[in-house]
């Protein structure tokens, strides 16, 4: 079966430091990855999807950045965090089909607090 | 690009159907209409996924008219773990694999 992991569960981090997070995703190949935001009681902010290694589309233009070495891990990155950059990361991933409405299956998440 | 409007909130009692609308008016013709549930601190998680008029699962029904153009949600007799918020959405009007949550629907069930 498959499974997700992001890490770490929790962040604290001041701003202006950088910012790595991982998430890998294990008994699927070549899965479509996707990098979601989300504010506090709000809805879900796409952030950055790979169809592939190396292939990275961005949604939304901001001082993160995303990047797929291997085909099943996906990292989400930062030089400098800025206050809004609080908030709960979600990576999810879908299978290979060609409707952007494939089913995506979501990690646990990431809570980061930028103080 | 498809948006999807939802209900901000809704209010319901254990041992009711609970019926949450979505309106899609720009779906395009190959787009499917997915829904997803959300606990607080997890990631949203599958829950039924249809074309056109009616796809019922073991947790939930969903009713799509011959239009498209909105789709409803119904939870047949909800507990109160049912309490939670309800994403509606489509696929990107310009295909490929980009998605869209709307802000979801808050579901309060009472005791």
């Amino acid at each position: 079966s498959q499974t997700i992991h992001q890490w770490p569960a929790t962040l604290v981090q001041p701003v202006g430091s950088p910012l790595s997070l991982e998430c890998t995703v294990e008994g699927t190949s070549n899965p479509n990855l996707y990098w979601y935001r989300q504010a506090a009681g709000r809805g879900l902010q796409l952030l950055f999807y790979s169809v592939g290694i190396g292939q990275i589309s961005s949604e939304v233009p901001q001082n993160l950045s995303a990047s797929r070495p291997q085909d099943r891990q996906f990292i989400l990155s930062s030089k400098k965090l800025l206050l809004s950059d609080s908030g709960f990361y979600l990576c999810a991933w879908s299978g290979t089909g060609a409707s952007s409405t494939d089913t995506q299956y979501f990690g646990p998440g990431t809570r980061l607090t930028v103080l | 690009l498809a948006k999807t409007t939802q209900p901000i909130s809704m209010d319901s009692y254990e041992g009711q159907e609970v019926n949450i609308t979505c309106s899609h008016n720009n779906i395009a013709t190959n787009d499917y209409i997915t829904w997803y549930q959300q606990f607080p601190s997890q990631g949203p998680r599958f829950i039924i996924q249809g074309y056109k008029t009616k796809v019922t699962n073991e947790v939930a029904s969903l009713f799509i008219p011959a239009d498209r153009k909105s789709s409803t949600l119904s939870l047949p007799r909800v507990s109160l773990s049912d309490t939670a918020v309800y994403y509606c959405l489509v696929g990107d009007n310009d295909g490929g694999f980009k998605t869209i949550f709307g802000a979801g629907t808050r579901l309060f069930v009472k005791a």
